[in-house]
Formats: structure tokens, sequence, C-alpha cells
């Protein structure tokens, strides 16, 4: 069974850090694309990050480029968002979906996601 | 930057066809997905190159993507179908989601 597992999440200030974490199960890790995907208070979805399988090929939303960084490490089956310089518009849950397997054609879509971790920046 | 709209609301009865369109720039020429959200819970991927279903979803749900629009048709409309439905697509690197569509079942 496929399982995609946040943490992380909590209350910063603004311009303070967080780092989250996904943690990966059930399927292989190494082989799959990972994205950021988050959902604030009351709004609609929003892309904010993908890594490729290999994590060679990194991209980002323009709202978040330069102030959060995803990473991955596939001995770990761990999918990580370092988020610094963090504003109140960043306060929403954060989602981590499984992309396609390596060398897809950006057409099938996000089909597993994690329950997500709320982050929350505010004074 | 490439937009995705859809209508903010759809209301349909039991039994009948549900309708939610998605609009953008030759979206036609790109695969659009779509997401079903209920309240508290993670988005479910429905559909996947314009017309596909994942295993489990329900053969009621289907799609179709020319020109500029997209459409997600539920075909016999449950109760249990009412929810938020966001199209995504890619666009030079960037994953673009749908404002949102909520659908209701009278």
């Amino acid at each position: 069974e496929v399982q995609l597992v946040e943490s992380g999440g909590g209350l910063v200030q603004p311009g303070g850090s967080l780092r989250l974490s996904c943690a990966a199960s059930g399927f292989t890790f190494s082989s799959y694309e990972m994205n950021w995907v988050r959902q604030a208070p009351g709004k609609g979805l929003e892309w904010v990050s993908y890594i490729s399988s290999s994590g060679n090929s990194i991209y980002y939303a323009d709202s978040v480029k330069g102030r959060l960084t995803i990473s991955r490490d596939n001995a770990k089956n761990s999918l990580y968002l370092q988020m610094n310089s963090l504003r109140a518009e960043d306060t929403a849950v954060y989602y981590c979906a499984r992309g396609e397997p390596q060398g897809g054609s950006f057409s099938q879509g996000f089909d597993f996601w994690g329950q997500g971790t709320l982050v929350t920046v505010s004074s | 930057s490439y937009e995705l709209t859809q209508p903010p609301s759809v209301s349909v009865s039991p039994g009948q066809t549900a309708s939610i369109t998605c609009s953008g720039d030759k979206l036609g020429d790109k695969f659009a997905c779509w997401y079903q959200q209920k309240p508290g819970q993670s988005p479910v991927l429905v559909i996947f190159q314009d017309t596909k279903r994942p295993s489990g979803i329900p053969e009621r749900f289907s799609g179709s993507n020319s020109g500029n629009t997209a459409t997600l048709t539920i075909s016999g409309t449950q109760a249990m179908d009412e929810a938020d439905y966001y199209c995504q697509a890619w666009d030079r690197s960037t994953a673009v989601f749908g404002t949102g569509t909520k659908v209701t079942v009278l």
C-alpha cells in the first residue's frame, strides 16, 4: 500500500524557517518524481515544487523561488522541503504528492497524496 | 503565467449529469488531470491524461480535452460525489491547478 506521511509543520514567526519531511513507503521511491502542493485555509490547491526521481531536475513556483528548497534522500525514502524567509502568505497545509515514474511525460498527474502538514506563519 | 479557470460552483440533482469545465490557452495541446477533494481530506486523482481513470475510480467519471477547454463529466451523480474538483496541467515545467469548482448534489 502506497503511503506518504508528512511531518514538520507548526507555528513559525515571519522570516523564520521550517523543514518539512515526507516519508514514503509501499513503492519504489527512487523511481518516482515527487512534488509539494499547498492549500491555504479555505483556498484552492497551489503547486509548490517538483523533483525528479534522481533529484537532478528541480522546479519551483515563482511564489516560492529562492526561499523554499526541495530535496530527496532515496536511501531513506524521504522527500524534504526546506522553508526559509517564511511569510504570512505561506500559511497552508503542505501535501507531498507522488508524480510519475521516472521518464514520464508530465501527463499522469499526482496519483497519491499524503495527509498534509499545517504550516502557520504568524507573530 | 499560465492560468486555468473553472466555474466556482455547479449544482446537480442525484442521478443527473454534472459537467465541470476548465479553460486555458491551448489547453487541448496539454494533458489535463482532475482531482476530487472532500472536506478535511486530501485530493484524489480521478482523471489523468485527459480521459483515463485510475484504478478504483468509478466509471461515471469521464474526461475530455480539446481546444481551450477540458471537461470532467460525472454521469449518474451520487450524493458521495459532492466535493471540490480541480483541474491541473503542466506548462513549461510548472504544474498549474484550476481555480476549483464546488459540486453540490441537491
